[in-house]
């Protein structure tokens, strides 16, 4: 299985400031045919189901806003919120769609400083 | 509207089964496939597998075979996942969510809780 590891696993941003949330997979899971990773990004709050951020690794969803950026290639993702809202404080995963099985990173709480 | 509606929340004793329910709507249900993925109280996101709505064939991760069965009604546009067995660590909360191969959650259900207690 790939094993998605995320750092850090809590962080702590002020309002107006970056966050950056690491994402490292165990294997690359850059699909060479299309030269796409197979990376998603998905942000959850309290009591609701995840809400897909960023696929391919660094596409982002409709509606997403776009200071939310994904980067990265191979086994080394980020995930940036370049001006941190107060509506984003949540626990943001990304997970792996390379290869079943489909694995999560552990999550990475993001609060408010 | 594309949306997918979870069954409600169960509460379960040990050794009992329960059946959780994820309806499509919005959408052709066949056209995509359905992953399951359990978050337990407090914890991460486990992805559980997933069926091929088209053929109905289930793949299951590892820990999730044996008591786990996804199945489908298409003429309803509905996932099933049913739990035999249960015991008090399959208490969590279920969702169901469409993979596009695109994406493999950009539709999710709003989840269901599964509680096992004596």
């Amino acid at each position: 299985d790939i094993v998605m590891t995320q750092s850090p696993d809590s962080l702590a941003v002020s309002l107006g400031e970056r966050a950056t949330i690491n994402c490292k997979s165990s294997q690359s899971v850059l699909y060479s045919s299309n030269n796409k990773n197979y990376l998603a990004w998905y942000q959850q709050k309290p009591g609701q189901p995840p809400k897909l951020l960023i696929y391919w690794a660094s596409t982002r969803e409709s509606g997403v806003p776009d200071r939310f950026t994904g980067s990265g290639s191979g086994t080394d993702f980020t995930l940036s919120i370049s001006s941190l809202q107060a509506e984003d404080v949540a626990v943001y995963y990304c997970q792996q769609y390379y290869t079943t099985p489909y694995t999560f990173g552990q999550g990475t709480n993001l609060e408010i400083k | 509207q594309v949306q997918l509606v979870q069954s409600g929340s169960e509460l379960k004793k040990p050794g009992a089964s329960v059946k959780v329910s994820c309806k499509a709507s919005g959408y052709t249900f066949t056209r995509y496939a359905m992953n399951w993925v359990r978050q337990a109280p407090g914890q991460g996101l486990e992805w559980m597998g997933w069926i091929n709505t088209h053929t109905g064939n289930p793949t299951y991760a590892q820990g999730f075979t044996g008591r786990f069965v996804f199945s489908l009604d298409t003429s309803v546009s509905t996932a099933y996942l049913q739990i035999s067995s249960l015991k008090a660590d399959d208490t969590a909360v279920y969702y169901c969510a469409r993979d596009t191969v695109i994406t493999p959650g950009d539709l999710w259900g709003q989840g269901s809780l599964v509680t096992v207690s004596s």
